[in-house]
């Protein structure tokens, strides 16, 4: 079955960087964009950005960028978001999901963020 | 950036009463290939978000069919026909025209 499994929980100082983890089975890997969410204690849900792990192009949200990394390993069905300069509103849990939309053609469904990691939770601390 | 808007941001639903949700985007998610791309979630209490529809009104697989999707536009309403304790959680609607992806402020549906 399709499955995305993330890393474990991190605590962080501030000004320290942390990477997060997602390891897809189930399904082609280079067949679908991951994106990234996350969500601070309470809160909605952020869009952090995107990679495809076909050639590793990415898009960023303008708030993280130059903060943020977003990389994949194909040879081991892995994407990574690593995130610097850690301040205490990064404080959240950290998604991975799976996306085709701008991969497959339009006359198909367009399946947005279909599935999910389990999320991890970063916690920035002094 | 698209801004999603949510209405209510809770509500209190009776064991096999109907529900509604709206969600209003600040433009039109209507594509040029003639698909609209709006999408709704549900976060049930401690677990990761889940997709409940896509394209404004295709049911995600496995999805009841008490949930229904309408709209066009900007503006899209999420119904379910008969509210279960397991649709307890929160909902939010996603555009998914432009990037960066953008979601509503999420509607936290409770069981009375």
């Amino acid at each position: 079955q399709v499955q995305l499994v993330q890393s474990g929980a991190e605590v962080k100082k501030p000004g320290a960087s942390v990477k997060v983890s997602c390891k897809a089975s189930g399904y082609t890997f280079t067949g679908y964009f991951m994106h990234w969410v996350r969500q601070a204690p309470t809160q909605g849900l952020e869009w952090m950005g995107r990679i495809n792990p076909n050639g590793g192009g990415t898009t960023y949200a303008q708030k993280f960028q130059g903060r943020v990394t977003m990389t994949s390993d194909t040879s081991i069905s892995t994407a990574y978001m690593e995130l610097r300069g850690l301040r205490f509103d990064d404080t959240a849990v950290y998604y991975c999901a799976r996306d085709v939309i701008d991969i497959v053609a339009a006359s198909l469904p367009q399946y947005a963020l279909d599935m999910w990691g389990q999320g991890t939770l970063v916690t920035v601390s002094p | 950036d698209i801004v999603m808007t949510q209405t209510p941001l809770s509500l209190s639903v009776t064991p096999g009463q109907p529900a509604s949700i709206s969600c209003r985007s600040s433009q039109s998610l209507l594509h040029s290939d003639g698909k609209t791309y709006l999408y709704w979630y549900l976060q049930k209490p401690g677990q990761s978000p889940q997709l409940l529809i896509y394209e404004v009104s295709s049911r995600f697989s496995g999805v009841p069919d008490r949930f229904s999707g309408s709209g066009s536009g900007t503006d899209f309403t999420l119904k379910i026909s008969r509210v279960e304790a397991e649709d307890v959680g929160v909902y939010y609607c996603m555009q998914a025209l432009h990037l960066p992806r953008t979601f509503g402020q999420g509607t936290k549906v409770e069981i009375k």
